[in-house]
């Protein structure tokens, strides 16, 4: 079953160096999204992306975040110079974008867990 | 803006017997669904919820939907370990739209 790929699982980073979080979503998808997750906390939406273009962020997803789809397969979320409480566990999804009457759900990777020092 | 909220956040629940969790939600939504997500893990999708009165079951799992109530239910029949994860449910607004996640109920099933 196809499946979205993130790489790298952990990522360990100082305080205010950049980091670049990258997935592969399926490939007949064509809406991508990145989430994070607090630990112990819920899952809160970052940002949604099709057409090469952002469709939706939210207050999160501030001027230090970006996200991009530099070729066919990959997806981005860069965040330019971290913070401490951007330590979470972020996860991308992709879905198919088909209309509302789908049954078919957001699939997610496995999830990077980013950890700043 | 839709908000979701689930009760209860810890269900602890012996082995053989039945529960129930809630999942309310503040406006209308598209499309309820129920994930499930071990501890470090991804999350699986369990349950796509369409409309009302939607009834969808797998193994000793059966969710169910209530438009009118804003209300969905995730029934555990005959607990299992094996069952044991932290359960989800969330909602969309519209095609391909943001998923807007419950706050999770943390399920273990104890022997």
């Amino acid at each position: 079953e196809p499946e979205v790929t993130q790489t790298p699982s952990h990522q360990v980073t100082q305080m205010g160096q950049e980091v670049i979080l990258r997935c592969v979503p399926i490939s007949n998808h064509l809406y991508f999204y990145w989430y994070r997750q607090i630990l112990g906390q819920k899952v809160e939406f970052l940002v949604s992306f099709y057409n090469n273009e952002i469709s939706e962020k939210s207050e999160i997803f501030d001027d230090q975040f970006s996200v991009e789809r530099p070729d066919g397969s990959n997806f981005t979320l860069k965040i330019r110079s971290t913070k401490l409480e951007d330590s979470a566990m972020y996860f991308c999804a992709s879905s198919d974008g088909k209309s509302v009457y789908s049954n078919q759900p957001q699939h997610f990777g496995d999830g990077t867990r980013l950890s700043i020092l | 803006e839709l908000k979701v909220e689930q009760n209860p956040l810890f269900l602890s629940m012996q082995e053989g017997k039945n529960y129930t969790i809630y999942c309310n939600y503040s406006t209308t939504s598209d499309r309820l669904y129920w994930y499930r997500q071990d501890p470090g893990k991804s999350l699986e999708s369990l349950f796509v919820l369409l409309s009302n009165g939607a009834v969808k079951q797998e193994g000793r799992l059966m969710a169910s939907l209530d438009t009118k109530a804003r209300l969905s239910t995730l029934h555990i029949t005959a607990a299992v370990h094996d069952l044991s994860a932290t359960y989800f449910c969330a909602g969309d607004t519209g095609t391909a739209s943001k998923l807007t996640f419950g706050t999770g109920t943390r399920l273990q099933v104890t022997l």
